[in-house]
C-alpha cells in the first residue's frame, strides 16, 4: 500500500534557525513527489515536484531533495512569515492523474 | 491567471440534510480531483474527474458522489449528512501530472 509519512510533526525554530523537514515514501513507481505550503483556513499552495532521485529544487530560502525512499526539505535562515504546514504528497505510475497521496504534514512556527 | 474557485466557503447543514459543492478548475486544465482534509486524518483522495468521467475513487462510502461539465467545472454532493462529514473539502486542477493547483476549499460544518 502506497504511504507517506512526514516527520517531525510539528518544529519550533528561532528566526535564522535553519533545518530540514523529512518526508519517506513507500509506493510502488513514483511518478512524481510533490511539496506543499498550507496556511490556516487556506488551501495547499504548490512548491515543488520532484521526479527522481538525486533531483534538487530551490525557490527562495527553501531546497527540497529527493532519494529513492524519502524527500528532505530545507529552510534556510527561515523567517516569521515561513510559518505553515508543509506538506508532502506522491504520485504513483499505477494511480490516476489526480490521485495525490498525502502525509499528515510537519506543522512549523518560526518565532523572531 | 485565475486560480480554482470553489464556492461556498462555508456552508453549515444539519445532521440527514446534502450538500452540493462547486469547483471551478484553471482555465485549459481538465482533470479535477476533490479531497477531504480533517485534523484526524489530513487530506484524503475523494474522486477524480477528467473529461467528464470519474477516472479514480478514494475510499469513501456511496455518500459521496461527483461529477464534471463539459466546461471541466465540478460539483461533489454529499448526501445523508453525518457529523462526521465536517471537514474542509478541497479541490485541484491539473493540465498534467506535474502540477496540481488547489483551491482556498469550501469548509462544511455539519450540525
Amino acid at each position: 500500500e502506497d504511504q507517506v509519512t512526514q516527520s517531525p510533526e510539528a518544529l519550533r525554530l528561532q528566526e535564522g534557525e535553519s533545518s530540514s523537514l523529512n518526508c519517506s515514501y513507500t509506493v510502488s513507481g513514483l511518478r512524481g513527489l510533490f511539496w506543499y505550503r498550507q496556511d490556516p483556513g487556506k488551501g495547499p499552495e504548490f512548491l515543488f515536484t520532484l521526479y527522481s532521485a538525486g533531483e534538487e529544487k530551490e525557490k527562495e530560502r527553501l531546497k527540497a531533495t529527493l532519494t529513492k525512499k524519502e524527500s528532505f526539505l530545507h529552510i534556510t535562515a527561515p523567517k516569521p512569515e515561513d510559518s505553515a504546514t508543509y506538506l508532502c504528497a506522491v504520485v504513483n505510475y499505477g494511480g490516476s492523474q489526480g490521485n495525490l497521496i498525502f502525509g499528515k504534514g510537519t506543522k512549523l512556527s518560526v518565532k523572531p | 491567471k485565475a486560480g480554482v474557485t470553489q464556492t461556498p466557503r462555508y456552508l453549515i447543514k444539519t445532521r440527514g440534510q446534502q450538500v452540493t459543492l462547486s469547483c471551478s478548475p484553471i482555465s485549459g486544465h481538465r482533470s479535477v480531483s476533490w479531497y477531504q482534509q480533517t485534523p484526524g486524518q489530513g487530506l484524503q483522495f475523494l474522486f477524480e474527474y477528467f473529461s467528464e468521467t470519474q477516472r479514480n475513487k478514494g475510499n469513501f462510502p456511496g455518500r459521496f458522489s461527483g461529477r464534471q461539465f463539459s466546461n471541466s467545472r465540478s460539483e461533489m454532493n454529499v448526501s445523508t449528512l453525518e457529523l462526521g462529514d465536517s471537514a474542509l473539502y478541497l479541490c485541484a486542477s491539473s493540465k498534467t501530472a506535474d502540477g496540481y493547483t488547489f483551491g482556498s476549499g469550501t469548509r462544511l460544518t455539519v450540525v
